[in-house]
């Protein structure tokens, strides 16, 4: 079985504040994709990032940043100097790594970024 | 990557009454699947759409209340049948590519359906 948490339901940050976003994960395959997703208020699911089990390089993109440490089953997101336009909800989700599988998600974390 | 169309965009429906959603890829996907976001809360899959095979359901999801329909390679339906308040949510099409080594999964726009 397969599962996602987030712990963080909601976080709220004043803009060009740096805010972190915990998910931590179970899984008994050895291979698996990890991926973090956007929803804005319009509903969209906005892909992020993926990254396989193989890889535990952290990847910065822009202002975004992901640190996955396999060892503690985590796969945090940064955001840093945030934004009021970053205020969404925030999934992360899990998949093994053979094709067809489904993705399961955490239950989100909402952030609001304030003026 | 893929683009995900669904229709309608969102719709308010009459309790008892059925609705069925559209999903159209531009191009030729491997897997398509069928996810419900009930307000405020994560995502969960319904089922797998398999073309010319019924849908694969996951626990707690019946072929009677979602009976889903996948034709060809880049089309599939979800019906929400004999609708209740507590069927509003949003329901999302989501799509895998196999694409050199990895597996793509892309989500469409989404349906919100609002059943009084």
């Amino acid at each position: 079985a397969q599962k996602v948490t987030q712990a963080q339901t909601e976080i709220s940050v004043v803009e060009k504040e740096d805010v972190t976003l915990d998910c931590v994960y179970e899984t008994r395959d050895t291979t698996y994709y990890l991926f973090w997703y956007k929803q804005p208020p319009s509903g969209e699911l906005v892909f992020l990032i993926r990254r396989n089990s193989f890889d535990e390089q952290n990847e910065i993109s822009g202002r975004y940043s992901w640190n996955f440490q396999k060892s503690t089953s985590s796969f945090n997101f940064t955001i840093t100097a945030s934004q009021v336009v970053d205020s969404a909800v925030y999934f992360c989700a899990l998949r093994p790594l053979v094709a067809g599988n489904m993705l399961t998600f955490g239950g989100g974390t909402r952030l609001m970024v304030k003026p | 990557s893929a683009v995900i169309s669904q229709k309608p965009s969102r719709d308010i429906c009459q309790r008892g009454t059925s609705l069925t959603i559209q999903c159209q890829v531009d191009s030729q996907v491997t897997m398509m699947f069928w996810y419900r976001q009930q307000p405020g809360q994560s995502l969960t899959l319904i089922a797998t759409a398999n073309q010319g095979s019924e849908a694969t359901y996951e626990s707690g999801f019946v072929i009677d209340k979602f009976p889903i329909s996948r034709p060809n390679l880049t089309f599939s339906t979800l019906t929400v049948s004999n609708m209740s308040p507590e069927d509003s949510s949003i329901y999302l099409c989501s799509v895998e590519m196999l694409a050199k080594l990895d597996n793509e999964q892309f989500f469409g726009p989404g349906t919100r359906l609002t059943v009084l």
